[in-house]
């Protein structure tokens, strides 16, 4: 059984261009997590999602992110414009439905470096 | 954002010792969760609390929910070089979004 698989595991790229971050949940599970940890410090909420849902965003800069959970494929996390603040590890995660929603199953993460 | 503190922020043990280590939050929360993170990964689920003063255990580890909902302890016994890594509280109120401690570092050493 796979776990949450994410790619790219680490992503270069140059102040202004596009980043997209692509994430696939675990069979079975329904919700979709992305949370950002810059170095040295904890997992930061950025948006929860269902299949064609947004549920919570709220930890989602206002400008330049976006995401989405398509009927079909995986997750898209994605960054126009990246500047160098935005050099992080990006982790998604999944989750069961019901009661163990809670439980959080995360991805290796995807590094992406901002020159 | 919103942020649970861990305590301590970092721990240099010998192997064999046991270890202990806390989170607070000044809000309450309905589940608590214990996590560890290896270098280069994702965090790993360890244990899941969800009842005030739930105590559960997991091999070595051990968390319990506290009594106030506002804290959370982990203890890990007999400690191993594999212990090492970041080892992360988060918690959830109703069915808001899970946030995540500052995060305890764990070095063992033989």
């Amino acid at each position: 059984n796979a776990g949450v698989m994410q790619n790219p595991r680490h992503l270069v790229r140059r102040r202004g261009q596009e980043a997209r971050l692509r994430c696939s949940p675990m069979k079975g599970h329904s919700h979709v997590y992305w949370y950002r940890q810059l170095p040295e410090e904890g997992l930061k909420f950025m948006v929860y999602l269902q299949k064609e849902n947004i549920i919570d965003e709220s930890g989602m800069p206002k400008e330049r992110f976006s995401a989405e959970f398509p009927k079909e494929g995986p997750s898209i996390l994605r960054i126009q414009q990246v500047v160098r603040g935005d050099s992080a590890a990006y982790f998604c995660a999944s989750s069961p439905p019901g009661y163990r929603a809670v439980e959080l199953f995360f991805g290796e993460g995807s590094r992406l470096t901002v020159l | 954002g919103q942020q649970l503190n861990q305590s301590p922020q970092s721990m240099f043990i010998q192997e064999g010792e046991d270890v202990s280590m806390n989170c607070t939050s000044s809000s309450i929360f309905n589940t608590w969760l214990w996590y560890k993170q290896d270098p280069g990964e994702g965090p790993v689920l360890l244990i899941a609390l969800y009842k005030a003063g739930e105590l559960t255990s997991n091999g070595r580890l051990t968390a319990q929910f506290g009594i106030t909902r506002k804290d959370s302890f982990l203890n890990i016994s007999a400690s191993i070089p594999s212990d090492v890594g970041i080892y992360f509280c988060a918690g959830q109120y109703n069915t808001d979004k899970l946030i995540f401690g500052t995060g305890t570092r764990l070095q063992v050493f033989p």
